[in-house]
């Protein structure tokens, strides 16, 4: 199972782009990377997931470099909203579980 | 909109009570978790179970036991609560083949005194 390192907090302020960068050294063949959001008092959610190179959905973007070592989530121009804990998860097929870390805790002040 | 409930938001129960915990969801979901979270441990995975009646332990099943009768409902069980227990208890469900994709709950904040 791919460990994966993250940083524990991160500041921003509105309307910057933060870049959280996860690293999965060990990362398998098959693993994909996923990233989750949590806001105060509420269930993870989930927000992106990719392989290689790049994903962008609605909420943020995945940059994955060509050895997939590390990963890097990109929220565009954030705001007040997306203070939150970001956690990064290696997955592949044939496992039955997601294994959470601390994740990186997103603080955006005004 | 998939929906995952959970019985109760906050909980408070005594030590060595019987607590049940339920979850239900409305998408018809193969796959059920119960994780518990605490500060500066991230999620851990108790329990889950892939189809009716059919569970696996996770990373922290001791002191846990869990049920799954009908699709739609999983329960966790703490036969004899203690002080330990306290604690976020969150609930997930998924598709069988997107396991990635995993839709939460609020949680429920279980108190042992």
């Amino acid at each position: 199972l791919a460990k994966t390192t993250q940083p524990i907090s991160m500041d921003s302020y509105e309307g910057q782009e933060v870049n959280i960068t996860c690293s999965h050294n060990n990362i398998a063949t098959n693993d994909y990377i996923t990233w989750y959001q949590q806001f105060p008092s509420q269930g993870p959610r989930f927000i992106i997931q990719g392989y290689k190179t790049k994903v962008t959905n609605e909420v943020a973007s995945l940059f994955i470099p060509a050895d997939r070592k590390s990963s890097t989530l990109s929220l565009p121009r954030v705001s007040l909203s997306d203070t939150a804990v970001y956690y990064c998860l290696v997955f592949g097929p044939g496992r039955r579980a997601l294994t959470f870390g601390s994740g990186t805790r997103l603080q955006v002040q005004p | 909109d998939v929906k995952v409930t959970q019985s109760s938001r906050y909980l408070v129960k005594r030590t060595g009570e019987k607590v049940f915990l339920e979850c239900v969801q409305d998408m018809d979901h193969e796959n059920m978790f119960w994780y518990r979270q605490d500060p500066g441990l991230g999620l851990r995975l108790i329990y889950f179970s892939y189809d009716v009646k059919m569970k696996e332990k996770g990373d922290i099943p001791e002191g846990y036991s869990v049920s799954r009768e009908k699709k739609e409902r999983f329960s966790l069980i703490l036969e004899s609560a203690s002080t330990n227990q306290t604690s976020m208890y969150l609930c997930a469900s998924s598709l069988s083949g997107t396991l990635y994709e995993q839709y939460f709950g609020p949680g429920t904040r279980l108190t042992v005194t």
